[in-house]
């Protein structure tokens, strides 16, 4: 069964810094994998997804990278602002299996950047 | 941006009543899903369908029912509310075809049984 974890649970780091957010999964056959931005009480974002033959995207001061074989996804953000205060989800969508066209949710990474 | 709906934003209900909570998209996508998101907790997926007709059980039990008849429309019912059914209801949505197709989510209902 797929686990997708994400690490640290929880981030605190002033203004203007750079920093990673880590997302490991179990079963590499995958078709995408996805991060998303939650804010409280809201739905998700899309943020960036990145095709199981790819090893980055990029989306302004976001960006992502996906190594399949060893199950690891990085999300880096620069220049970090207070406006990206949120919960970041990675999620990973399922090759094959009984999960085939699901998503399996890490259990978020919970950011705070104070000014 | 994701066009995709979900009606009532928020509701506040007593124990025993019949809801049915909406969930619409315009980007034609066939497959549809709906989490429950219990706060500061992960998503769980309890239903899915894809496509017309088609709609299966997630992986997290819930005494929920959804019907899908049209593409655009996918309802979740609950008929007679609980407290433990108290959450946040995610709706979402994406295209088949292949690894390059994003899944988008709706803003969530926020249900309170009483």
């Amino acid at each position: 069964k797929q686990e997708v974890t994400q690490i640290p649970a929880a981030l605190s780091v002033p203004e203007g810094e750079n920093l990673v957010l880590n997302c490991s999964f179990t079963d590499s056959a995958i078709y995408n994998l996805q991060w998303f931005r939650q804010d409280p009480g809201k739905g998700l974002t899309s943020l960036l997804l990145i095709q199981s033959s790819q090893r980055e995207q990029t989306s302004g001061r976001l960006n992502a990278s996906l190594d399949k074989s060893s199950g690891r996804s990085t999300l880096y953000i620069a220049a970090s602002q207070p406006g990206d205060s949120a919960t970041y989800l990675c999620a990973v969508f399922h090759a094959g299996g009984t999960s085939y066209g699901k998503l399996t949710f890490g259990q978020g990474t919970i950011l705070t950047v104070h000014p | 941006e994701a066009d995709i709906y979900q009606t009532p934003r928020y509701l506040v209900i007593g124990t025993g009543k019949k809801i049915t909570l909406e969930c619409s998209q315009t980007m034609g996508h066939d497959k549809m899903y709906w989490y429950q998101q219990d706060p500061g907790m992960e998503l769980h997926l309890i239903h899915y369908s894809y496509g017309v007709n088609s709609t299966e059980k997630g992986d997290l039990s819930s005494e929920s029912t959804v019907s899908r008849i049209r593409t655009e429309h996918f309802p979740l019912t609950l008929e007679s509310a609980r407290p433990s059914h108290t959450s946040q209801y995610l709706c979402a949505s994406r295209k088949s075809g292949g690894s390059y197709n994003e899944q988008f989510f709706g803003p969530g209902t926020r249900l309170t049984v009483l």
